[in-house]
């Protein structure tokens, strides 16, 4: 079984400019979470989607981010203008149910760098 | 909310000792608890955890011990070996998010 993927691996833009993360989840897990890790930080929640609706985008920074995710399948991180404090690891994870206890599966990240 | 502590942030040990790693939380409410480990390249794993309704769990060289009345919880591992090394983090969750905590970089001297 495919484990979570996300695309791409690494990426550099320059400050203002747009970038796309993309997550696909373990297939048939409703529950879509995505995690960011900046320079010396903790590992932070961003939002979480079941299926195509987020249930909870407590930590989306700024408007400068928007996550989607047509279809309840694969997810979409845009962030638009990136700032340079915007750079670090974004991290997507998965999981069949959403309760405290349920185990959540983590992708590779996807490691941005804005110059 | 949550709020995690975790110690020690490096941790550097001889093949074959052993390590410990420490966690503190604020949430008296929880009833989770798990350790992820993370190697370079790669995103956390969830290696052991552990529910409020036991003290301790093992399973192989690593072991987690709750202590509810302190709000701690550890992990354990013994006779470590070269593929230990990584990032660990403790990581109770609040609700369906986890709350990570800094983590610990674990070192394993050959």
């Amino acid at each position: 079984e495919a484990g979570v993927t996300q695309f791409p691996s690494h990426s550099v833009i320059e400050k203002g400019q747009t970038v796309t993360l993309r997550c696909d989840p373990i297939s048939g897990h409703d529950n879509l979470y995505w995690y960011r890790r900046v320079m010396g930080k903790e590992i932070k929640f961003l939002l979480h989607f079941v299926k195509e609706s987020k249930q909870d985008e407590s930590g989306m920074p700024n408007n400068r981010f928007l996550a989607e995710r047509t279809g309840g399948t694969y997810s979409t991180l845009k962030v638009q203008p990136a700032e340079l404090e915007d750079s670090g690891v974004y991290f997507c994870a998965s999981s069949q149910g959403q309760r405290g206890g349920t185990e959540q599966f983590f992708g590779p990240g996807t490691r941005l760098t804005v110059l | 909310g949550e709020n995690v502590e975790q110690h020690p942030s490096t941790l550097s040990v001889q093949e074959g000792d052993s390590a410990v790693i420490k966690c503190t939380y604020s949430d008296s409410a929880s009833n989770y608890f798990p350790w992820y480990k993370q190697e370079l390249g790669k995103g956390p794993q969830l290696i052991i955890d552990i529910r409020s309704n036991v003290g301790e769990k093992k399973d192989q060289r690593i072991a987690v011990t709750l202590n509810k009345t302190a709000k701690h919880f550890s992990l354990h591992i013994t006779e470590t070996q070269p593929e230990d090394s990584a990032v660990y983090f403790c990581a109770p969750p609040c609700a369906s998010k986890i709350i990570f905590g800094s983590g610990t970089r674990l070192s394993i001297r050959p």
